[in-house]
């Protein structure tokens, strides 16, 4: 069974930086793409950054492309969202999420295992 | 930037049947999936690729896509559906995934 469990958030002030990771088990981390979606407080989903099944391709949202990096250790089966430059705005909850199905295809990827989130404020 | 329009809000009351829009130019020759999301808890897939269900999701979802509109039909709707749905696709001018705004189905 897949499990996503997020870790990292927590309270900083606007210019911080923060590491999240997401502990992955259940399946073959290294086959599948993985995502980070955050949602605002009372707001909708905003997808942020996918890494490819292979680790060799990256996509970032305009909202957070230069400021947030996306990488993964596949020994220790774990994803990572590395932010920089953070804003009051990107305040949220932070999700990881598995593709569906291995390997990697652009237009038909989506979201099949969700984790439960981890919390980031930034506020000063 | 492609731009996917869901109304805000859909009532229906238990049994009936509730359609949720997901609109966007040309969004038929798109793969649409849709999200359900519980207050509270994290988004489920609940379709894929249109009108796939994914395995434990009711027979009771399902979904259509063409021209500009695809649609999330849940029939015989019960309380327990009652949450926040989200549509979502891959904007290849812009090699980003998008979602809807979401739509909030209240069960009366």
């Amino acid at each position: 069974e897949t499990q996503l469990l997020e870790s990292g958030g927590g309270l900083v002030q606007p210019g911080g930086s923060l590491r999240l990771s997401c502990a992955a088990s259940g399946f073959i981390f290294r086959n599948f793409a993985m995502t980070w979606v955050r949602q605002a407080p009372g707001k909708g989903l905003e997808w942020l950054s996918t890494l490819s099944d292979t680790g060799s391709s990256t996509y970032y949202a305009d909202s957070v492309k230069g400021r947030f990096t996306i990488s993964r250790d596949i020994l220790t089966n774990t994803l990572f969202l590395e932010m920089k430059s953070l804003r009051v705005d990107d305040t949220a909850l932070y999700y990881c999420a598995k593709a569906g199905g291995e390997g990697f295809s652009d237009g038909f990827m989506y979201f099949a295992s969700w984790g439960q989130g981890t919390l980031v404020t930034v506020s000063s | 930037s492609y731009v996917l329009t869901q109304s805000p809000s859909v009532s229906v009351t238990p049994g009936m049947t509730a359609s949720i829009t997901c609109g966007a130019d040309n969004i038929g020759r798109k793969a649409v999936h849709w999200y359900q999301q519980k207050a509270g808890q994290a988004p489920l897939l609940v379709l894929f690729y249109d009108t796939d269900r994914p395995s434990g999701i009711p027979e009771r979802f399902s979904g259509s896509n063409s021209g500009n509109t695809a649609t999330l039909t849940i029939s015989r709707v019960v309380a327990g559906d009652e949450a926040d749905y989200y549509c979502q696709v891959w904007d290849s001018s812009s090699g980003q995934w998008m979602f809807g705004g979401g739509t909030k189905l209240t069960v009366l």
